[in-house]
């Protein structure tokens, strides 16, 4: 009941594209679900977030969509660029967070 | 906003050391701290849980003898490996959390390596 599914393990995307990456979770006790976005030897940098009471949020480029009945949600990064190349996880919880397994993403020119 | 400072950044030493890594919150009270490993191209796993001023929560299968846990004020916790071996050898990230937030920030990671 713990666990998230992150799909797909890794993802190409040209310059401008869209990128989608997809989460679902067990626990229907968890309110909480953030993206986090890490470079290599970085740590995990909070990207945005959202709660089971809202469909949607939309930060800059970055739009997480929620489906409460389905538990799943998705990340979306409209106008991707080379910069967004990094790993990024999908994470759920409440006092403490369960992490996917990661999406390494990779913007081409 | 919502700086968390780790170091080392990294460390290398012999079998049987002790090595200490901090956690520190720069601009907030970090109420809770959570201390996760990260090997190579994987997730990040829970190892622990504090609360200022409390015993860390440790999750299943990991040492608490192993991983001493110390977070005895609002902004800095500490995780120290004792008697560190090959295995240990890991990237060690921690997380800080401000009371009634939900969400954790953190640290850029220690990359300990165990000769």
């Amino acid at each position: 009941q713990q666990q998230v599914k992150q799909s797909p393990q890794s993802l190409i995307v040209q310059k401008g594209g869209i990128s989608i990456i997809n989460c679902a979770y067990e626990n229907t006790a968890f309110d909480y679900f953030p993206w986090y976005q890490q470079f290599p030897g970085k740590g995990p940098a909070l990207l945005i977030a959202i709660r089971p009471d809202v469909s949607e949020k939309k930060e800059g480029r970055f739009t997480i969509s929620f489906n409460k009945s389905a538990k799943q949600f998705s990340l979306h990064i409209m106008d991707s660029q080379p910069g967004d190349s990094a790993t990024y996880f999908c994470a759920a919880g409440y006092s403490t967070l369960t992490f996917g397994k990661g999406t390494m993403l990779l913007v081409s020119p | 906003g919502a700086v968390v400072s780790q170091h080392p950044s990294r460390v290398i030493c012999k079998s049987g050391t002790s090595v200490k890594i901090e956690c520190r919150s720069l601009d907030f009270q970090a109420t809770t701290m959570f201390w996760y490993r990260q090997f190579p191209k994987q997730s990040l796993m829970l190892m622990a849980t504090s609360n200022e001023g409390s015993k860390a929560t440790y999750e299943q299968g990991v040492e608490k003898d192993k991983f001493l846990i110390n977070h005895a004020s609002l902004t800095l916790s500490t995780l120290t490996v004792t008697s560190a071996h090959p295995e240990d050898s890991s990237f060690y990230i921690c997380s800080a959390r401000d009371r009634g937030q939900s969400a954790q920030h953190f640290g850029d990671g220690t990359r300990l390596s165990i000769l």
